[in-house]
């Protein structure tokens, strides 16, 4: 049970590049959602996805897109990178509303906008 | 406007010590209140939530307490190993009809030092 993984853990783009970071996890949760994070600040939510087929837009969502195809896969797509991106990124799950449930989180991506 | 703010920024402490560290919240309507346990190039990992009529609660070492009138929250450790080295980030669920409103702490380092 690997849980949570996400690819690649580093990142290096230049501005206007386009990348996907993958997320998959095998515990068959429901809810999957992308965070960022920052220096000094919260995660902020990105976008999240309550099943397959279902997706919703989080607190900032301006030049990231997701799909959900499959339970088990959650990808994030940047469109056109930019050095405002430039953060860790998070990915988690969980067995239903994260407002109880616990998320559990994958390792991260370091991703660098240059 | 929701907020959760933690005390202090970072703390050094010597192995063996104790030390508490403080999450304030001004969130409306409160659910519950998460901390979660975040190593150095790791996601979070939750440590313990607690509902509003929850005083206390433990796991192990960690001790978290709860005033909700005063919308206080504390994490205690005890007896601090070198593993405990990590940010610790305190998240305020709301008491909404939505999937994602969690209020993120910008969490505190904790640095253990032998």
């Amino acid at each position: 049970n690997a849980g949570v993984t996400q690819t690649p853990k580093f990142q290096v783009l230049k501005t206007g590049q386009s990348m996907t970071l993958q997320c998959a996890q095998d515990m068959n949760h429901e809810y999957m959602s992308w965070y960022r994070q920052d220096p000094g600040m919260g995660l902020r939510l990105i976008h999240y996805s309550v099943g397959a087929g279902i997706t919703d837009q989080g607190e900032v969502p301006n030049g990231y897109n997701v799909s959900r195809s499959t339970t088990e896969d959650f990808p994030l797509r940047l469109l056109s990178a930019a050095p405002s991106q430039t953060s860790v990124y998070f990915c988690a799950s969980s067995t239903d509303s994260w407002s109880y449930n616990e998320q559990f989180f994958g390792p991260g991506t370091r991703l660098t906008v240059l | 406007k929701n907020q959760v703010e933690q005390s202090p920024q970072s703390l050094i402490i010597l192995e063996g010590k104790n030390c508490t560290l403080q999450c304030n919240y001004t969130v409306s309507p409160f659910s519950n209140l998460r901390w979660y346990k975040q190593d150095t190039g790791r996601g979070p990992v939750s440590l313990t939530i607690m509902t509003f009529s929850e005083n206390t609660k433990s796991n192990g070492r960690y001790t978290a307490t709860l005033d909700a009138d005063t919308k206080q929250s504390s994490l205690h450790i005890t007896a601090s190993q070198l593993s405990d080295s990590a940010s610790y980030i305190c998240v305020v669920s709301l008491a909404m009809d939505s999937n994602y409103q969690l209020i993120w702490g910008a969490g505190t380092k904790l640095i253990i030092k032998p």
